[in-house]
C-alpha cells in the first residue's frame, strides 16, 4: 500500500537557519505530493504541492522537488524564522480517477519544527 | 475562505457513552468530508469518507457500528462514537472537499480532542 516516510523530530533550529524536512514515498502510478503545515491550536493548511516528476512546489520560501528516481520530496528553507515553528506533515494523493480511494491522502508522521530567536 | 469548523474543540466523557463531533465547511460547500484519527507523535490515519447524501465508505480496520458518520447536508458532517472506551482517546480531525471544484484539495478543522475515562 501506500506510504510515506518522513524524518523524525522534532527539530529545532536558531532563527536564520537553513532548514530540510525529509520526506520519501511508495506508491503506485504517479501520485500527487503535498507538504502540510499545522500552527498551535489550527488545523492542517496546503503549504505547497506537486503534480508530477520534477515539477517544484514553492510557498512562503518553502520548496519542495518531486524527484521520482528517489522517491523523495524534501522540504527546504533557506532561513526559518520563529513563525515557521508548526508540525509539518508530508503526503500523497493516488492519481488513479475513479472509485472510493480517488482522492484519499496519505499522510506522514509529522516533523515538530522548533525555531528559536 | 475555505474555513472548516470542528465542535466540540475537546470532550471527556465516561466510558460506555456516545459522543459526537461536528464537522462544517463555513464558507463552501463540501460533497465530501474525511474523517481522521491522530495518536500521539504518529501520522493521520483516515477512518472514512463521507459523500452527501449517501453511505459513508470505511477504512479497512475502522468498525463502522463503533464511528458512526453521518453526512446529511453540503456543510454539515458528524461522527459519533459509540460506546466509547479509554482506548477511543484520540485527536480526530476533519477535512473538507469544495463541490464541483477538480483540484480534489481538502481543507483541515482544527481537530477535536477525545478523552474517555
Amino acid at each position: 500500500g501506500d506510504s510515506v516516510t518522513q524524518m523524525e523530530g522534532p527539530v529545532t533550529l536558531s532563527e536564520e537557519a537553513f532548514l530540510t524536512i525529509n520526506c520519501t514515498y511508495t506508491a503506485t502510478g504517479y501520485p500527487s505530493l503535498f507538504w502540510y503545515v499545522q500552527y498551535p491550536g489550527e488545523g492542517l493548511q496546503l503549504l505547497l504541492k506537486a503534480t508530477k516528476a520534477d515539477d517544484k512546489g514553492s510557498n512562503k520560501g518553502f520548496e519542495a522537488t518531486y524527484r521520482k528516481e528517489t522517491t523523495s520530496f524534501h522540504l527546504e528553507k533557506g532561513s526559518v524564522q520563529v513563525s515557521d515553528s508548526a508540525v509539518y506533515f508530508c503526503a500523497l494523493r493516488r492519481s488513479n480517477a475513479g472509485g472510493t480511494s480517488y482522492g484519499k491522502l496519505t499522510f506522514g508522521q509529522g516533523t515538530i519544527l522548533t525555531v528559536h530567536p | 475562505g475555505a474555513v472548516v469548523s470542528q465542535h466540540p474543540s475537546r470532550v471527556i466523557c465516561k466510558s460506555g457513552t456516545s459522543v459526537k463531533i461536528e464537522c462544517r465547511s463555513l464558507d463552501f460547500q463540501a460533497t465530501t468530508m474525511f474523517w481522521y484519527r491522530q495518536f500521539p507523535k504518529q501520522s493521520l490515519m483516515l477512518m472514512a469518507t463521507s459523500n452527501e447524501g449517501s453511505k459513508a465508505t470505511y477504512e479497512q480496520g475502522v468498525e463502522k457500528d463503533k464511528f458512526l458518520i453521518n453526512h446529511a447536508s453540503l456543510t454539515l458532517s458528524t461522527l459519533t462514537v459509540t460506546s466509547a472506551h479509554p482506548e477511543d482517546s484520540s485527536f480526530y480531525i476533519c477535512s473538507a472537499r469544495e463541490q464541483g471544484i477538480s483540484s480534489y484539495e481538502q481543507y483541515f478543522g482544527p481537530g477535536t480532542r477525545l478523552t474517555v475515562t
